[in-house]
C-alpha cells in the first residue's frame, strides 16, 4: 500500500510570488484535504477535494486554491504570497463514502518559507 | 465553528510511567475524535480514534476515552517508552457528507519520556 506523498519537500519563495504544491493520495483513497501548520501550532483546515471539486473550505482567502485530478492527486496553489504563508503544508487522504471517510492519513508535508 | 482545547502543552514523564493528555471540544455535533502523533520533520500519524457512539477504545499501550456529555476526550499512554516522545494532537470532526470531514485540531502536547 502506497502512502501519501508530497512534493517538493522544501520551498523558498519571495513575497508576492505564486507557488504550487503537489500531493498524491494513498492508494484506494479518493478524497484529499489540505492543511496549513504554522510553527508550534496544530494543522488548520484549508479545503477538501472530492470528485475533482472543492467540498468544504476553512477560513482561508481565495488566493488559496486547489485542483484534484482524475487519479485523485491534488495541487494546492497560493497566489500573492505573504510572509505569514510560511508554514508546513500538509496533505491528507481518505476514502469517501463510508466509515473510512473519517480517517485521514497525512503526508510528510511541504515546508514553505516566504521571504 | 468547532473549537478544540488541549492540555497540557508540554508533559515530561519517566520511562515506564503513564501519560494523559486531555481535550475539550465545543460543537456537540462532532462525532469523530482522532489522535495524531507527529515526530520532528514528519507529518501527523493517526494512532487511535474514537467515534461518538463509543466511550472507550484501547490499542495495546494507548487508550482513548470520550465523555460526550462533558464534551471532553483523553489519550492515555501506559508504560511509556523513549520512542513515545513526540508532539500529540487531538482533533474533532462532525462528518456528515463529502467535504464535511474537516478536522479541527488542538494546539498539541509535546511529550518527553525521560529514560
Amino acid at each position: 500500500e502506497t502512502g501519501v506523498t508530497q512534493s517538493p519537500t522544501h520551498l523558498i519563495k519571495t513575497r508576492g510570488q505564486q507557488v504550487t504544491l503537489r500531493c498524491s493520495s494513498q492508494s484506494g483513497h479518493n478524497t484529499v484535504s489540505w492543511y496549513q501548520q504554522a510553527l508550534g501550532q496544530g494543522p488548520q483546515f484549508i479545503f477538501q477535494y472530492y470528485r475533482e471539486e472543492e467540498n468544504g473550505r476553512g477560513n482561508f482567502p481565495p488566493r488559496f486554491s486547489g485542483l484534484q485530478f482524475p487519479n485523485y492527486s491534488s495541487e494546492l496553489n497560493v497566489n500573492a504570497l505573504e510572509l505569514d504563508d510560511s508554514a508546513l503544508y500538509l496533505c491528507a487522504s481518505s476514502k469517501y463514502p463510508g466509515q473510512g471517510a473519517y480517517e485521514q492519513y497525512f503526508g510528510p508535508g511541504t515546508r514553505l518559507t516566504v521571504t | 465553528g468547532e473549537n478544540v482545547e488541549q492540555h497540557p502543552s508540554t508533559l515530561s514523564v519517566q520511562e515506564g510511567d503513564s501519560a494523559v493528555i486531555k481535550c475539550t471540544y465545543s460543537d456537540s455535533a462532532s462525532n469523530y475524535f482522532p489522535w495524531y502523533k507527529q515526530e520532528l520533520g514528519k507529518g501527523p500519524q493517526l494512532i487511535i480514534d474514537i467515534r461518538s457512539n463509543v466511550g472507550e477504545k484501547k490499542d495495546q499501550r494507548i487508550a482513548v476515552t470520550l465523555n460526550k456529555t462533558a464534551k471532553h476526550f483523553s489519550l492515555h499512554i501506559t508504560e511509556t517508552q523513549p520512542e513515545d516522545s513526540a508532539v500529540y494532537f487531538c482533533a474533532a470532526s462532525n462528518g456528515s457528507g463529502a467535504g464535511s470531514y474537516q478536522l479541527t485540531f488542538g494546539k498539541g502536547t509535546k511529550l518527553s519520556v525521560i529514560p
